[in-house]
């Protein structure tokens, strides 16, 4: 499997909380995804980064914020999070080598708010 | 732009048995990567198998193979000798120019014993 880890792999928190998601790759990637995917649907990508001091939004808005200020750190923000951000948020990483099209992908963090 | 469709939410085989998912989508773009990504229950998804558009052979990867067909836009993953271990959800993916995954709604696979 792939040096890629999320924590908390679960979380239940109340409304207007503020959370991080973490991410985290050990395997040196320049480009790191987040998606959030909810029960037996398909993924959307809502952050990505090429590398440091880079973040771009996805194809589905979110309310969320990232950073990069590590190569292998990625962290997802809630600021104050809602019943609607209820869902499975997946960290992703890939390549830029010859390997670049290849994603690998974290166990994902489950949140659920209250 | 770019849609990935997987017509089958569900599908069931049986061990040993052989089993096909079906993959279309929709793209302008000539050159491409199109995947098969495999996610068990609770667990990290994994890539199955992976395809250039610009290779007419198809890939394999044990008892993984594809039917890529360019001119239709389709993309169907094969599995031969189903195992249990194979029950998961599967979905297809594809990355053009923009560099970034479109991921189709997935299917869901089971075995049975």
């Amino acid at each position: 499997e792939a040096d890629i880890y999320q924590t908390p792999r679960y979380l239940v928190i109340g409304t207007g909380k503020k959370i991080t998601l973490e991410c985290s790759q050990t395997m040196g990637h320049d480009k790191m995804y987040w998606y959030q995917q909810d029960p037996g649907m398909e993924l959307h990508l809502i952050h990505y980064s090429y590398g440091v001091n880079s973040t771009e939004k996805g194809d589905l808005s979110s309310e969320s914020t990232v950073s990069r200020i590590r190569t292998e750190h990625f962290p997802l923000t809630l600021e104050s999070a809602r019943p609607s951000h209820t869902s499975q948020y997946l960290c992703a990483s890939s390549d830029g080598g010859l390997a670049k099209n290849i994603q690998y992908f974290g166990a994902g963090t489950r949140l659920s708010v209250l | 732009a770019q849609t990935v469709t997987q017509s089958q939410p569900e599908m069931s085989v049986q061990e040993a048995e052989t089993v096909t998912l079906s993959c279309t989508y929709d793209t302008s773009e000539s050159d491409y990567y199109l995947f098969w990504y495999k996610q068990p229950p609770s667990r990290q998804m994994i890539l199955v198998i992976r395809q250039e558009a610009y290779k007419q052979q198809n890939a394999t990867e044990n008892r993984f193979s594809v039917n890529f067909q360019k001119a239709a836009k389709s993309f169907s993953l094969k599995i031969s000798d189903s195992q249990l271990g194979d029950a998961a959800m599967y979905f297809c993916a594809y990355r053009g120019s923009q560099g970034n995954l479109i991921f189709g709604k997935g299917t869901k696979l089971s075995v049975k014993p």
